[in-house]
C-alpha cells in the first residue's frame, strides 16, 4: 500500500533562519507531488506541485522553493524565513492528474517562526 | 479571484441529530467538487466527491446546486466521532484545488 511521510512534525525557527521540510512517498511510482500551506482560519494554499523529477511549478510568489531530486522525494526549502511563513505545511500526492480530486496527505509539519 | 466560502462554525450538535452545512463557490465553470474531513491538528482526508445528481455514502449525503453555486453536506444520526472540520473543495484545473477554510462540527453526548 502507498504511504507518505513528512518531517519534521514540529519546528520553531527564528526569523531569517533556513528551512528544509522533506516528504517521501512509498508504494507508488511517478506520483504527482504537492506542497500546501494551511494558515489559521484559511483554506489550504497550494505552494508547489511537481509532475516528475526536477519539474516544479510554483503557484504563489514567496521566499520558499521546492525541489524533487528523486521520483518519490519532495523538499520544501527557504533560505531566510519570515514571520509570515508560520503555518501548517502539508505534503500530498496524487496518481496522475488530480482527476478524482483525491489527494493523500502526509501528517503535516507545524512551523512557528519567531 | 476564485473563492470557496464556508461558515466557520462551530456547529454544536447533540449526538444522533442531523446536521447540514453549505459551501458556496464563485466560479460558475467549476466541474468537480469534494468534501474533505480534517481532525484537529491532522491532515485532511477525502470524505466524498459531490456528483451532479447528488450522492450518498452511509449517513452522509452530498448535494450540488449549480444554479445557486453551492454544495451541501448532510450528516444523519451524528456520532461523536463525526466531530471534525469539514473542508469544501472545488477543482479548478488538473493540479489546482481551491479549498474552503472549513466548517467546524462538534458533536455533544
Amino acid at each position: 500500500s502507498q504511504t507518505i511521510h513528512q518531517w519534521p512534525a514540529t519546528l520553531v525557527q527564528p526569523v531569517g533562519s533556513p528551512l528544509s521540510l522533506e516528504c517521501t512517498v512509498e508504494g507508488t511510482s511517478n506520483p504527482n507531488l504537492y506542497w500546501y500551506r494551511q494558515a489559521a482560519g484559511r483554506g489550504l494554499q497550494l505552494l508547489f506541485y511537481s509532475v516528475g523529477i526536477g519539474q516544479i511549478s510554483s503557484e504563489v510568489p514567496q521566499n520558499l522553493s521546492a525541489s524533487r531530486p528523486q521520483d518519490r522525494q519532495f523538499i520544501l526549502s527557504s533560505k531566510k524565513l519570515l514571520l509570515s511563513d508560520s503555518g501548517f505545511y502539508l505534503c500530498a500526492w496524487s496518481v496522475g492528474r488530480v482527476y478524482t480530486g483525491e489527494l493523500f496527505f502526509g501528517e503535516g509539519s507545524r512551523l512557528t517562526v519567531l | 479571484r476564485k473563492e470557496v466560502e464556508q461558515d466557520p462554525g462551530p456547529f454544536n450538535v447533540p449526538e444522533g441529530a442531523t446536521v447540514a452545512f453549505n459551501c458556496t463557490y464563485s466560479n460558475s465553470a467549476s466541474q468537480s467538487f469534494f468534501w474533505y474531513r480534517q481532525d484537529c491538528r491532522k491532515e485532511p482526508k477525502l470524505l466524498m466527491s459531490v456528483y451532479s445528481s447528488g450522492n450518498e455514502d452511509g449517513r452522509f449525503t452530498a448535494q450540488l446546486n449549480r444554479a445557486s453555486q453551492y454544495i451541501s453536506l448532510l450528516i444523519r444520526d451524528s456520532k461523536l466521532s463525526d466531530s471534525a472540520t469539514y473542508l469544501c473543495v472545488v477543482k479548478e484545473s488538473n493540479y489546482q484545488l481551491i479549498w474552503g477554510a472549513g466548517t467546524k462540527l462538534i458533536i455533544k453526548p
